[in-house]
């Protein structure tokens, strides 16, 4: 009984190319989240949503997007992919209130070409 | 500023024995601590979390922390490591008044047990 989905589970694209990963919750959670990972750092938050309101973190580049077209879905656009952006992204949700443990997809690792 | 530190890349120890995964923490006023565990190619999965109450907070598979207001630290224990204990892991704090999106995780450290 998977909880927070990720698709896809790898995604290749090209240098420039826009790519879109996509995450889906079954926890009725109202907080969901996108972190970047590289190479078994720390996860990076990119931006969050409270409810529907979008939070963007001041170093997130502007090249990121992010989509919550209702409680359960959450999309990070990445809109002229460069190398750099090679990376695990993990998706997160929590429930205000309860002590706000997050739980994880399983992330999406996105390769640029 | 909150910030957290885990000072070891990596930590080695034989199946059976005793392990310990340090972290330490500096944030304003009283802390909520957490601990996650990373397996290859997967997301984030929650361990453990200090929010009140009794220092020493047990967890899943058999892992505990305990909470040392003095020394600012949050040590990973586990009595006796099993080989499927390697994994990368995490260490998280934010304030306790701040929202959840402030939370801020350690580098990690990387959990090696042979057999």
């Amino acid at each position: 009984d998977a909880m927070v989905i990720q698709n896809p589970r790898y995604q290749v694209t090209q240098f420039g190319k826009p790519v879109t990963l996509s995450c889906s919750q079954t926890l009725n959670h109202n907080v969901m989240y996108w972190y970047q990972q590289k190479s078994s750092q720390a996860p990076k938050l990119l931006f969050h949503y409270y409810d529907k309101d979008f939070n963007n973190e001041a170093d997130t580049p502007d090249n990121f997007q992010s989509r919550r077209p209702n409680t359960s879905f959450c999309f990070l656009d990445i809109r002229s992919p460069g190398l750099g952006d090679a990376a695990m992204y993990l998706c997160a949700t929590s429930k205000t209130g309860q002590n706000e443990k997050l739980f994880f997809g399983s992330g999406t690792q996105l390769s640029v070409l | 500023a909150q910030s957290v530190a885990q000072p070891e890349d990596q930590v080695n120890v034989a199946e059976g024995n005793p392990l310990t995964v340090k972290c330490t923490y500096s944030v304003s006023g009283n802390p909520y601590l957490f601990w996650y565990v990373q397996y290859p190619n997967r997301g984030l999965q929650f361990l453990l979390k200090y929010i009140t109450g009794d220092n020493l907070v047990k967890g899943s598979y058999g892992f505990e922390a305990e909470f040392n207001k003095s020394q600012t630290s949050f040590h990973l224990k586990k009595p006796s490591a099993l080989v499927s204990d390697s994994a990368l892991y995490f260490c998280a704090v934010r304030a306790r008044y701040s929202s959840a999106s402030k939370i801020i995780f350690g580098s990690g450290t990387r959990l090696s047990i042979r057999p």
